[in-house]
């Protein structure tokens, strides 16, 4: 089935610095998506991506969609203590008139005041 | 106008016994997912209701999970009897019909804990 490779799993951040993490995957996703999930909370979507190469973003937060739909990166800029959390990137597949999300394992992102 | 609630939050049994999630999607919203997240691995798909009717049901693991969704409001999840491997996060999700999954709103969750 489906499989899309996060990394990194985890990072340790101080406060202000620049984040990077990124998703492959082996096969092509119309749409892809970055989630954010805060401790005790359910996942909440950060950007949409619909297009290939297309550059999105939502305040300190910057992704793209890559040229072969087959990847993405999510960077976060001037990193705050709140950015704490698990990121996701997700695909959307459409099967037989249903759709659903294939997620990554996540990136466990942690900032040092 | 309230989000998606999931009861409870956090569920401790033993192995062999019954256990069932329930989640309220979003008032007027058709679509409600059920996805879970085994610790460290990826958040993973388990079905589909478009209101009572089950539109996908290809990730339910094997037939001890039994969802439902009675008059195409809240729905159920019942894990019976339940096993170590059953431990993770379930979550619910909801959206209106027609609307693309990028408009699903997710639940907090229930932690369940097979012991």
């Amino acid at each position: 089935g489906q499989q899309l490779n996060q990394s990194p799993q985890s990072m340790f951040i101080q406060e202000g610095e620049d984040v990077s993490m990124n998703c492959t995957s082996s096969s092509i996703f119309n749409t892809w998506l970055w989630y954010k999930q805060d401790p005790g909370e359910g996942p909440v979507l950060l950007i949409a991506l619909y297009k290939a190469g297309e550059l999105t973003s939502n305040g300190r937060l910057t992704a793209q969609f890559g040229i072969t739909r087959k990847d993405s990166f999510l960077n976060i800029s001037a990193s705050i203590p709140s950015d704490v959390g698990i990121y996701f990137c997700a695909g959307v597949l459409t099967q037989g008139g249903s759709e659903k999300l294939v997620f990554g394992k996540g990136t466990k992102l942690t900032v040092n005041p | 106008e309230a989000g998606v609630t999931q009861f409870p939050s956090h569920s401790v049994i033993e192995k062999g016994q019954t256990v069932t999630l329930r989640c309220d999607p979003i008032s007027g919203h058709d679509n409600l997912y059920w996805y879970r997240r085994v610790m460290g691995k990826e958040i993973k798909f388990l079905l589909h209701f478009v209101k009572e009717s089950k539109q996908d049901e290809s990730g339910m693991p094997n037939n001890r999970f039994l969802a439902e969704r009675t008059g195409g409001t809240y729905s159920t999840l019942k894990v019976q009897p339940a096993e170590l491997e059953d431990s993770g996060v379930y979550f619910c999700a909801s959206s209106l019909l027609g609307r693309m999954n990028t408009e699903a709103f997710f639940g907090q969750g229930t932690r369940l804990t097979v012991v």
